[in-house]
């Protein structure tokens, strides 16, 4: 079946500093989707990408959606202690497949 | 809007012993979900209902029942709980089977089978 690839497992970053997450599948995608869990809840998107070669940006998050159609990265700049997360990338083929999650520490 | 509810929030069950896992949406969302997620492994599909009245296996069914009472909600079933059904459960709605931007979850069901 499809896989997604994410990287890093997990990040453990200071307050200000800016982020870096990415996915690769081995499959096409028509659709890359980023979601983050807060501890105890679902996951919430964050930003919906569809056209290869698109940037998108929510705030001080800017995701794209590779051109290959195989591979995503997700940014968080300036982070800051309400950005502590798990962080998952999502492709959507003929369903929705999920990375394995990149679980984000901001130290204050 | 409650979006899309969970019950119960947790269980613990011996292995053997069944249970339903009950799933309800308020946004006239057409397609429902059940994922299971497990450390280190993201998000797994069990079984969706792409539009009322039909279900399809996902990628982890075996163990797992489903039945989509109708538009708004959406059972899992587990007939006879293992330990390696321990995990967390979400339900998710979204408004056709191929708009991934439009999934919303709920916020889950912990179950540990022991």
């Amino acid at each position: 079946g499809q896989q997604l690839n994410q990287s890093p497992q997990s990040m453990f970053i200071q307050e200000g500093e800016d982020v870096s997450m990415n996915c690769t599948s081995s499959s096409i995608f028509n659709t890359w989707l980023w979601y983050k869990q807060d501890p105890g809840e679902g996951p919430v998107l964050l930003i919906a990408l569809y056209k290869a070669g698109e940037l998108t940006s929510n705030g001080r998050l800017t995701a794209q959606f590779g051109i290959t159609r195989k591979d995503s990265f997700l940014n968080i700049s300036a982070s800051i202690p309400s950005d502590v997360g798990i962080y998952f990338c999502a492709g959507l083929g003929s369903r929705l497949t999920f990375g394995e999650g990149t679980q984000l520490t901001v130290n204050p | 809007n409650a979006g899309v509810t969970q019950t119960p929030k947790f269980q613990v069950l011996k292995t053997g012993q069944s249970m339903t896992l009950q799933c309800a949406q308020d946004m006239n969302h057409n397609s429902m979900y059940w994922y299971r997620q497990d450390p280190g492994m993201g998000l797994r599909l069990i079984y969706y209902s792409a539009s009322e009245g039909t279900t399809d296996k996902g990628e982890v069914p075996n163990g797992y029942n489903v039945s989509r009472l109708n538009k708004r909600e959406f059972s899992l079933r587990l007939e006879s709980a293992a330990p390696s059904q321990t995990s967390v459960y979400f339900c998710a709605s979204s408004p056709g089977i191929l708009l991934g931007g439009g999934y919303t979850f709920g916020s889950g069901t912990r179950l540990t089978v022991v």
